[in-house]
């Protein structure tokens, strides 16, 4: 079964609607969480890195204001897309690490998120 | 810094063929190398990694990948494909000894199977 539960899968929107995503790691703890980007027929583009207790690491590129990511507790993470445009229309994944250094991450089920 | 090269943006395959999707890597430290399986509009799953030992990695759906250090690859095979392997096929990288744990992804491989 799932590890990571992403959640909506899907979302449709105005533009200039703020919305959030959530990723929870199911029967394990997450310290840290990793939100990625993916355009259609293109591979995933790390985006952030979400930290438990400290500010989230951005990668170059990635609007902080833009992105908000809040790590709130061992299990989850948002990622909230400010004052959305079309632009920022993408499929978003988020994943966790099994806990042991370099081991397969778990990776959510993705969100669609499109706006009009 | 690590880089994986995916040379196949698209491989159409028949029913029953095997197939290979070539993965190459780059980097100046060792590596933990994974494949990764997307279907459509979902996350990623986990075919098989190669962490240490065995060259030779078996992982789910009768895939297997051999790791060659001298040619830096980390090509993806299966003998006999179904329809159902048509999918986003991702190799992904990972430094040796990267608390970060932050994968290096190749820019995937489409797979078709043709009946």
């Amino acid at each position: 079964g799932a590890v990571v539960s992403q959640h909506p899968s899907r979302v449709i929107c105005k533009s200039g609607t703020s919305v959030k995503i959530e990723c929870r790691s199911l029967d394990f703890q997450a310290t840290t969480m990793f939100w990625y980007r993916q355009f259609p027929k293109q591979s995933l583009m790390l985006m952030a890195t979400s930290n438990e207790g400290s500010k989230a690491t951005y990668e170059q590129g990635v609007e902080k204001d833009k992105f908000l990511i809040n790590h709130a507790s061992l299990t989850l993470s948002t990622l909230t897309v400010t004052s959305a445009h079309p632009e920022d229309s993408s499929f978003y994944i988020c994943s966790a690490p099994a806990g042991v250094t370099n081991q397969p991450q778990h990776f959510g089920d993705g969100t669609r998120l499109s706006i009009l | 810094a690590q880089s994986v090269t995916q040379l196949d943006s698209q491989v159409p395959v028949f029913e029953e063929a095997p197939v290979e999707l070539r993965c190459n890597y780059s980097s100046s430290v060792s590596v933990y190398l994974f494949w990764y399986v997307q279907y459509p509009n979902q996350g990623l799953q986990l075919l098989l990694k190669y962490l240490s030992g065995s060259t030779l990695v078996k992982g789910i759906n009768g895939f297997e990948a051999e790791f060659n250090k001298s040619q830096t690859s980390f090509h993806l095979r299966k003998p006999s494909v179904h329809i159902s392997d048509t999918a986003e096929y991702f190799c992904a990288v990972s430094a040796f000894g990267n608390t970060g744990n932050q994968f290096y992804f190749g820019t995937g491989t489409s797979l078709t199977v043709i009946p």
